[in-house]
């Protein structure tokens, strides 16, 4: 069965420390999609990256990297240089066709990361 | 502006109530979400809609009911036979998905449902 595993509940750093969180995965399925969503303090959910499995090269987007490792089923996310507005929590999530042909999305239990000054 | 409102965002209930939660969304997107989000898990999918009057079951339907009456809005129903409602509301809407496409989902503020 599909699953996401954030093995990290909570991490605390000091501001400009790097911190990464981890994100290992399940799936049968050959073709498959990872997201990385942001959830602040006001709840909303915010999409971060989509990555699909044929993709392995790394990304990066300014602060923000991340590296797809197939071989190790592992998506990890990377914050250089940490600041006190990343505090949030942090959800992997996998995606999943499902009956009628549409996707939907498996999360992990997500990653409380507190940055503080 | 675009996006997704959800209202109200704190709701309280007594034990035995039917509440409806409403979740409305501008983005002309075919495709809502409502999922539960309890403390230290992750998000679980409720329903899901494609298409207007048409919906199906998520993982943890039990409990709770929905419509479709139109693309904007997809209220969603906490019953009474929910036997422990209390948690996080999170409704969402995408594009639309198609086999092996899944478009990112963009997320509502959440409604927080306590019941007393």
């Amino acid at each position: 069965a599909q699953k996401v595993t954030q093995a990290q509940t909570e991490i605390s750093v000091v501001e400009k420390e790097d911190v990464t969180l981890d994100c290992v995965y399940e799936t049968r399925d050959t073709t498959y999609y990872l997201f990385w969503y942001k959830q602040p303090p006001s709840g909303e959910l915010v999409f971060l990256i989509r990555r699909n499995s044929f993709d392995e090269q790394n990304e990066i987007s300014g602060r923000y990297s991340w590296n797809f490792q197939k071989s190790t089923s592992s998506f990890n996310f990377t914050i250089t240089a940490s600041q006190v507005v990343d505090s949030a929590v942090y959800f992997c999530a996998l995606s999943e066709a499902f009956s009628g042909g549409y996707n939907k999305l498996i999360f992990g239990a997500g990653t409380r990361l507190a940055v503080h000054p | 502006d675009g996006g997704i409102t959800q209202s109200p965002k704190y709701l309280f209930r007594k034990e035995g109530q039917n509440v409806t939660l409403s979740c409305e969304q501008n983005l002309n997107h075919d495709a809502m979400y409502w999922y539960r989000q309890d403390p230290g898990q992750g998000l679980r999918l409720i329903y899901y809609s494609q298409i207007v009057n048409d919906f199906q079951k998520g993982d943890i339907a039990e409990g709770y009911s929905v419509s479709r009456e139109k693309k904007e809005s997809f209220p969603l129903t906490v019953t009474s036979a929910q036997k422990n409602p209390t948690a996080f509301y999170l409704c969402a809407s995408s594009i639309g998905d198609g086999p092996g496409l899944p478009n990112e989902q963009f997320f509502g503020p959440g409604t927080r449902l306590t019941v007393l």
